[in-house]
């Protein structure tokens, strides 16, 4: 069974939906969980960071997290063009050493 | 805002031949790592340094790969004699573990070419 498990499927959405994102994992270890956000040819850039089950919110992006079902997501309220990007799952134990999901791509059309 | 940087941004080397890849993480980290990933698929860890020692490593870095922080503010991944299949972006990374927890800040990426 594969660490962490992100469907790679690319997703199209229109301006304004909501973009629903997922990631399933199976070491029980993994504590600390992130979004990551990533242009093409560019390195991942953070988005959202959390280590406890529940949601978090930051601006348009809710992060949900839990634990009981190894299970994290990623919510985009309000989506825009310039959110067009791939957006890749990571977490990781008390190593800091991150696992990372295949990662989905997101096209916002306007 | 702070950044890592990373040079080059691309390099062609032939198989066979040391290549050197060159990181500056953000001044005041204390964790640095390289990441690669290889065209289509996941990004994969490859090596963490702290209080300039190896303090883990996957079964990717193998004997062909060594890393050094020659001096106060760069951090290099060597491979020794490239193989086709070393072809792959490779990421430099840094974090404060006392701050942000485990969120690094990537850097841009070197993509190594090998033919």
């Amino acid at each position: 069974q594969k660490e962490v498990e992100q469907d790679p499927g690319p997703l199209s959405v229109p301006e304004g939906a909501i973009v629903s994102l997922n990631c399933t994992y199976s070491n029980s270890a993994f504590q600390y969980f992130m979004w990551y956000r990533q242009y093409s040819r560019k390195g991942p850039e953070l988005l959202m960071y959390t280590y406890s089950s529940g949601n978090k919110e930051d601006g348009r992006f809710t992060a949900q997290v839990d634990k009981s079902s190894k299970y994290i997501s990623l919510f985009i309220r309000d989506s825009q063009p310039s959110d067009s990007a791939t957006y890749l799952c990571a977490m990781s134990a008390r190593n800091n050493r991150l696992a990372f999901g295949k990662g989905n791509q997101v096209v916002v059309i306007p | 805002e702070p950044e890592v940087t990373q040079t080059p941004s691309h390099q062609v080397t032939q198989m066979g031949q040391e290549v050197i890849l060159r990181c500056v993480p953000i001044s005041n980290h204390l964790y640095f790592y390289w990441y690669r990933q290889i065209l289509g698929q996941k990004v994969e860890f490859l090596v963490s340094f702290y209080n300039n020692e190896i303090s883990e490593k996957s079964e990717i870095f193998d004997d062909q790969f060594s890393v050094e922080r020659p001096d106060g503010s760069n951090f290099t991944l060597k491979i020794r004699s490239t193989k086709l299949e070393d072809s792959a972006m490779y990421f430099c990374a840094s974090n404060r573990l006392e701050e942000n927890g485990y969120g690094y800040t990537f850097g841009s990426g070197t993509r190594l070419t090998v033919v």
